[in-house]
């Protein structure tokens, strides 16, 4: 069965310091792999994706995401982390041809002063 | 562009009442989809469409239908609504064409049933 997940239900870490938010999936054939944020009370907004060529894909607001094909994971990074990437995060897959996304259940983002 | 937009932003049901979310796009775009939210379980697919007069189920298609008459507008209709159906509903869309694989979201429906 397709799939994605996102172990951590919530990631702390401090203004600064490096985040790394996990996602894994399990998507047959060439996944296609998003990020999503979302602000309390608002949509979904676009991160970043990977659909094929570099592992390392750089996205919005200073966000990147590793796509590791052996380990079947596309963490998502940041350097350095703002108070204002304080957020929930949503991983998302899809097969090329297939109209279903799978999205992770989310994994709240606390950055602390 | 507005964008995807959806109305209403909150609405308040008792339980066996119908009633239809309407979500619109001006991108063009030819997939539109719906969306539950509920905590701890991210997002759930209800519906989608690929084209105007073409729709299919997702993972959650029970206790809601769908149509697409215009390549503008999906709306989610919910024939006789359920406590368990309380939830936030979102609508997206994106293009079949190029590499613009992404979707872009509607704010969302904050639905309760009673």
């Amino acid at each position: 069965a397709q799939s994605v997940a996102q172990p951590e239900d919530q990631v702390n870490v401090a203004e600064g310091n490096p985040l790394t938010v996990k996602c894994t999936y399990s998507v047959s054939g060439n996944p296609y792999l998003f990020w999503y944020v979302q602000y309390p009370n608002r949509g979904l907004q676009f991160l970043l994706k990977y659909i094929t060529g570099d592992n390392l894909v750089k996205g919005s607001y200073g966000f990147e995401a590793e796509f590791n094909k052996s380990q079947t994971s596309f963490h998502l990074k940041k350097p350095s982390a703002l108070v204002s990437d304080s957020a929930l995060y949503f991983c998302a897959g899809r097969v090329y041809n297939f109209n279903k996304f799978y999205f992770g259940s989310g994994t709240k983002l606390n950055v602390k002063p | 562009n507005a964008g995807v937009t959806q109305t209403p932003k909150f609405q308040v049901l008792k339980t066996g009442q119908s009633m239809t979310l309407q979500c619109a796009q001006d991108m063009n775009h030819e997939y539109m989809s719906w969306y539950r939210q509920d905590p701890g379980m991210g997002l759930r697919l209800i519906h989608y469409s690929v084209g105007a007069g073409i729709t299919d189920q997702g993972e959650v298609p029970n206790g809601y239908n769908v149509s697409r008459s215009t390549t503008e507008d999906f709306p989610l209709r919910l024939l006789s609504a359920a406590p368990s159906q309380t939830s936030v509903y979102f609508c997206a869309s994106r293009t079949n064409r190029g590499s613009a694989y992404e979707q872009y979201f509607g704010p969302g429906t904050r639905l309760t049933v009673t």
